[in-house]
């Protein structure tokens, strides 16, 4: 039972355009939400986070939308680089303390120069 | 700063061996969490322990299984290995009780079952 879902496996854009990544979830006790990137040979690294009480956060390049009605939200990269070609996990935890992360199936972007 | 260690970062396997896996984690972080990442299948949780204790368990067989230790080290243990086992294990940190919101990870330990 996927409970986070990122429907799309791979994403090709032209380096300056904008990359949107989306990612649908179904547990609705799922209240914080956060979008992790992994190169190769390495482990993901946090990106950005939005909490369930707010429908937008932005840092820098990267804005996370977050529509709670839809179950959905999505990571906007404006403008995208080369550098920004990586695996791209959307994952979410629920209220309770201790809730485990749950992480989606990943999206792999490439930035075409 | 040093960050979330694993080792071995490469082994080979037959079905049928066990396996161990180690995690550092960052001084002074106190959780530990693991996942199993496969193509197609994202980051499957495994378990997550704090001060020594499984705090959190996911669905996996109990070949899987995993201790820590008092200095935060963690171990990681699949018996009996299926192909199916084949994988990047990774590890990661997080300061203070279960359920922080950011994880730190490790590079990882792939391993692969013949």
């Amino acid at each position: 039972d996927q409970q986070v879902k990122q429907n799309s496996p791979s994403l090709s854009v032209q380096e300056g355009r904008i990359s949107i990544l989306n990612c649908d979830y179904t547990n609705s006790m799922f209240d914080y939400f956060l979008w992790y990137k992994k190169y190769p040979a390495e482990g993901p690294t946090f990106l950005i986070s939005i909490s369930s009480i707010k429908d937008k956060n932005e840092d820098g390049r990267f804005t996370v939308f977050l529509n709670k009605s839809a179950k959905h939200l999505s990571l906007h990269i404006v403008p995208s680089q080369p550098g920004d070609s990586a695996v791209y996990f959307c994952a979410a935890r629920g209220r309770s303390s201790g809730d485990k992360l749950t992480f989606g199936t990943g999206t792999r972007l490439a930035v075409r120069p | 700063k040093a960050g979330v260690t694993q080792t071995p970062r490469y082994l080979i396997k037959t079905r049928g061996q066990q396996v161990t896996l180690s995690c550092s984690p960052i001084s002074g972080h106190r959780s530990v969490s693991w996942y199993q990442q496969t193509p197609g299948q994202g980051l499957q949780f495994l378990f997550e322990y704090f001060s020594e204790t499984q705090r959190n368990k996911g669905n996996f067989p109990g070949r899987f299984s995993g201790r820590q230790f008092s200095n935060s080290r963690s171990e990681m243990n699949v018996s009996t290995l299926e192909l199916g086992d084949s994988a990047l294990y990774l590890c990661a940190s997080s300061e203070g009780a279960p359920g922080a919101n950011v994880l730190t990870f490790g590079a990882g330990s792939r391993l692969t079952v013949l």
